[in-house]
C-alpha cells in the first residue's frame, strides 16, 4: 500500500520561509493534499495538488510536487506564529484503493 | 460548505463498556470515513463507507465496528473498550477537492 512519509518536527522565526516535505511510494497517486492541524482541532483542508501539476500557488503558500522522485514540498512565506500547527501530508488515487492516506504529521514551531 | 459534526469533543469511559462514537455530514456525500490520531503515527484508517449499509476494513479496524444506517450518519462502535483505545478519533466525509473532517473526539479509556 501506499506509504507517506514526513519529518516530525520544524522550526523556524516568524518572518522567514517555511519548508515543510513529505515523500510517497504510489506513483499512480492522483491528488496530493496539505492539512493543518491547530492545537485540540480537527483537519483543515489547506491546499491540495492534481498529480498532472508541478507547481501551485495560493497566497503566501507554494505547493511544489516531483512526481518523478515521488516529492511534495509545502513552502509558507514570511511564516507567522499563527502559523504553528501539524501539517499533514496525503495521498490519494486509485492505487489507494480510493483512500487517503496520511503522513505523520511534521509540527511546524514559529519562534519570535 | 460541508460540514462533519461529531457529537462529543472528550469522552471518558471505563474499560470494557461498549462505546458509540457518532458523525453527521450534511451535504449528502456517499463516502465516510473513521480515523484514529496518535503521536508520531499520523492518522490511521479505521473503517470507511462508500454508501449506506456498505462497509469496509480500514488499516486497523480490530476492536472496532461501524454503522452506516442513514446516508449522513456514519458511527464507530468500540463493542469493549480497552486502554490501547484511547486516542483522537476523527470523521470524515469525502468531497472532490478533498476530505472535510470534524473537530475530533477525544476518548480517554480508563
Amino acid at each position: 500500500g501506499e506509504d507517506v512519509e514526513q519529518s516530525l518536527f520544524l522550526s523556524v522565526r516568524e518572518g522567514d520561509s517555511s519548508v515543510i516535505n513529505c515523500t510517497y511510494t504510489d506513483s499512480s497517486s492522483t491528488y496530493l493534499y496539505w492539512y493543518k492541524q491547530e492545537p485540540g482541532a480537527g483537519l483543515q483542508l489547506l491546499t491540495y495538488i492534481f498529480s498532472n501539476m508541478d507547481m501551485k500557488q495560493d497566497q503566501r503558500l507554494t505547493v511544489l510536487l516531483n512526481k518523478k522522485d515521488k516529492h511534495l514540498s509545502l513552502r509558507i512565506a514570511d511564516t507567522q506564529t499563527g502559523d504553528s500547527a501539524i501539517y499533514f501530508c496525503a495521498a490519494w488515487g486509485p492505487g489507494t484503493a480510493s483512500k487517503l492516506t496520511f503522513g505523520t504529521g511534521t509540527r511546524l514551531q514559529v519562534t519570535l | 460548505d460541508v460540514k462533519v459534526t461529531q457529537s462529543s469533543r472528550y469522552l471518558v469511559k471505563r474499560t470494557g463498556e461498549k462505546v458509540f462514537l457518532e458523525c453527521v455530514q450534511d451535504m449528502d456525500h456517499e463516502n465516510m470515513f473513521w480515523y484514529r490520531q496518535d503521536p508520531g503515527l499520523g492518522l490511521r484508517l479505521i473503517y470507511f463507507s462508500y454508501d449506506v449499509k456498505m462497509k469496509e476494513k480500514g488499516d486497523i479496524p480490530e476492536g472496532y465496528s461501524v454503522s452506516r444506517e442513514k446516508k449522513e450518519r456514519f458511527s464507530l462502535i468500540l463493542e469493549s473498550a480497552s486502554t490501547n483505545q484511547t486516542s483522537m478519533y476523527l470523521c470524515a466525509s469525502r468531497q472532490t477537492g478533498g476530505y472535510t473532517f470534524g473537530s475530533g473526539t477525544r476518548l480517554t479509556v480508563v
